[in-house]
């Protein structure tokens, strides 16, 4: 029990497009959902909270017209990075919490060209 | 002051051989504590939680809690190379994992 996943795995984009990622609770409902970003040799950094039917609490520095986050559904949240650029590029990882733990999906691995 | 710190590492054990990995955090009021794995180029893996002092044991891992000293470690019993990653300690205000702060992680490396 306690799955998460992500789709897609990687993704490689032009500069200026958009990018959505999808993450998923498969085996439980998520009232709460957390998008993540993590560069290379560096801790994760919490970029914003995603609470059904609600809107999104972005962290600190985190810009809220760029990273677009829905959470349509007790299951169902995504990420949409909004005219990516080179700087973009980062894995980016969901979680979701279960009762009193939070569980990861496996990523997604952003490239911006 | 960071919040939660741990040792960056890296941490070289011997297969075999038991591997000390340590946390402190700042926030006294903190009440929950976990343990993720992260192998390299892959998202973290839960591998422990704790929530009132003492001991917590599951198969080869031990994690400790001393409320008191704001202090959370994670034990790793007869290490094998699999057991090679980052460990990275993460710490809830609330009861519950509704937000976390994580540490900047401990490299642990066991040499065959």
């Amino acid at each position: 029990g306690a799955v998460v996943s992500q789709h897609p795995s990687w993704v490689i984009c032009k500069s200026g497009t958009s990018v959505k990622i999808e993450c998923r609770s498969l085996d439980f409902q998520a009232t709460t959902m957390f998008w993540y970003r993590q560069f290379p040799k560096q801790s994760l950094m919490l970029m914003a909270t995603s609470n059904e039917g609600s809107k999104a609490t972005y962290e600190q520095g985190v810009e809220k017209d760029k990273f677009l986050i829905n959470h349509a559904s007790l299951t169902l949240s995504t990420l949409t990075v909004t005219s990516a650029h080179p700087e973009d590029s980062s894995f980016y990882i969901c979680s979701a919490t279960r009762i009193y733990e939070q569980y990861f999906g496996p990523g997604t691995r952003l490239t911006v060209t | 002051q960071k919040e939660v710190e741990q040792n960056s590492g890296p941490l070289s054990v011997p297969e075999g051989a038991i591997a000390s990995l340590n946390c402190t955090y700042s926030d006294r009021v903190s009440q929950s504590f976990f343990w993720y794995r992260q192998y390299s180029g892959k998202s973290p893996e839960l591998i422990m939680s704790i929530y009132s002092n003492g001991d917590k044991e599951d198969g080869r891992f031990t994690a400790q809690l001393n409320k008191a000293s704001q202090y959370v470690s994670l034990l790793i019993r007869d290490s094998q190379p699999s057991d090679s990653a980052t460990y990275l300690c993460a710490v809830s205000l609330s009861g519950s994992a509704r937000q976390l702060t994580f540490g900047s992680g401990t490299q642990l490396t066991v040499l065959p």
